[in-house]
């Protein structure tokens, strides 16, 4: 089983609300990966945890919060976003190989809209 | 630095014509990872090869197939007989060897492809 789970699929918030993106997988991966895609662009990385650390944080502004409370699930906590940070975010896992670049699998992705 | 570039932007080809969508890529390490993604309508990315830099044999997995060469940094992935269901756009990425336990990808702009029937 190859599957990433991401809720809610469609999200409309307002600037001064406060919500969160679910991921989750059950592949055992010890990887996990926030990415941000704005239409007719390829992914851009935001976020990466390895063995529920976070990793990498590609300087997203900090109105964006992960939060990898095991290692099945990655949150991102939103606040106080603005409309240009509407856009499909992607979560994806991936194996934790020291020595290689596994494949990483990806989730369907929320579709955020802010007013 | 990293980087991929896919130089077609959008391709549009007849149901059963045979398409190959072009990456070449730039990087400085010696062991590196190629990967491609298909992105359909619906948004979710599909994991379709990985390759690593000591591997150039190419591959074939039904319909599709890989063509790996080091010597021109291109990993061309061409689809026979193409079929509507192929119609999305398909990404190629890079990535180089973990360090510290964190990858990260470099993706190509992506390639746009409409099979009409």
């Amino acid at each position: 089983d190859t599957e990433v789970t991401q809720t809610p699929k469609h999200l409309v918030m307002g600037m001064t609300n406060k919500k969160s993106l679910k991921c989750e997988q059950h592949m055992g991966h010890r990887a996990m990966y926030w990415y941000k895609q704005k239409a007719k662009k390829p992914p851009e990385l935001m976020f990466v945890y390895s063995y529920e650390k976070l990793s990498i944080n590609e300087s997203v502004p900090s109105r964006f919060s992960p939060e990898c409370p095991n290692s099945s699930l990655l949150n991102l906590h939103l606040h106080a976003l603005q409309p240009e940070d509407s856009a499909l975010y992607l979560c994806a896992s991936s194996q934790r190989v020291t020595s290689e670049a596994a494949e990483q699998y990806f989730g369907p992705g929320t579709r955020l809209t802010v007013t | 630095a990293q980087k991929v570039t896919q130089a077609q932007t959008e391709i549009s080809v007849v149901e059963k014509e045979d398409v190959t969508l072009d990456c070449v890529y730039e990087t400085r390490d010696t062991t590196y990872y190629l990967f491609w993604y298909k992105q359909p309508p619906s948004g979710e990315l599909v994991f379709l090869i990985r390759r690593n830099s000591f591997d150039e044999q190419n591959e074939i997995s039904g319909r599709y197939s890989w063509n790996f060469q080091k010597s021109t940094s291109s990993f061309n992935f061409t689809i026979t007989a193409s079929q509507v269901v192929d119609s999305a756009v398909y990404f190629c990425a890079l990535s180089g060897l973990t360090q510290g336990g964190s990858e990260k990808l470099v993706f190509g702009k992506g390639t746009k492809l409409t099979v009409n029937p």
